[in-house]
């Protein structure tokens, strides 16, 4: 069964430090979300994407996050000046263009910012 | 605003009893419900939905969840927990194309 697939499975940054979460969506998928999971808490969305623009985002998605897609088969979450709140899982998800179709979670990237 | 509630952090159940992870929301509008588990160093698995129609679903693994309109449930149930079963069960609502996760329930079955 086709997976998302995120690298690297654990990025250590230092504080102010840009970092690129990388995912890989399932080939035939058209919508695109990250979403993060501080330790011991809930799953927060973060940003929705569809036909190359963001189509939602939450308060958490402020200036210092941007998402991209830049070629048929990547989708990136960069954070520009990481802070150490920003320590957390971080998950890629995709689904189809059917409406309510669920969507499909890659394994996480642990964020770890020093 | 749209919220899910999972009123219990753990539950605990012997293998071969029945189950209930409990589920409530408050969306406007009609909701499409959803279950995912989530095992260690994992992502989100999807277990099952409710978008229509019957309002028992069944999905993977033997798990199944009944949607119940006038008391905003959506409760995940087994009828016969495994050891395997044990793992971090979401509940999750979609809103236009925003999924808003329940706080998790980590269930415990023991031998």
């Amino acid at each position: 069964e086709p997976e998302v697939t995120q690298t690297p499975s654990h990025q250590v940054t230092q504080m102010g430090q840009e970092v690129i979460l990388r995912c890989v969506p399932i080939s035939n998928h058209l919508y695109f979300y990250w979403y993060r999971q501080i330790l011991g808490q809930k799953v927060e969305f973060l940003v929705s994407f569809y036909n190359n623009e963001i189509s939602e985002k939450s308060e958490i998605f402020d200036d210092q996050f941007s998402v991209e897609r830049p070629d048929g088969s990547n989708f990136t979450l960069k954070i520009r000046s990481t802070k150490l709140e920003d320590s957390a899982m971080y998950f890629c998800a995709s689904r189809t263009g059917r409406r309510n179709q669920p969507q499909h979670f890659g394994d996480g990237t642990r964020l770890s910012i020093l | 605003a749209q919220s899910v509630a999972q009123p219990e952090d753990q539950v605990n159940v012997a293998e071969g009893n029945p189950l209930t992870v409990k589920c409530t929301y408050s969306v406007s509008g009609n909701p499409y419900l959803f279950w995912y588990v989530q095992y260690p160093n994992r992502g989100l698995q999807f277990l099952l939905k409710y978008i229509t129609g019957d309002n028992l679903v069944k999905g993977s693994y033997g798990f199944e969840a009944e949607f119940n309109k006038s008391q905003t449930s959506f409760h995940l149930k087994k009828p016969s927990a495994l050891v395997s079963d044990s793992a971090l069960y979401f509940c999750a609502v979609r809103v236009e194309d925003k999924f808003y996760f329940g706080s998790g329930t980590k269930l415990n079955v023991k031998p």
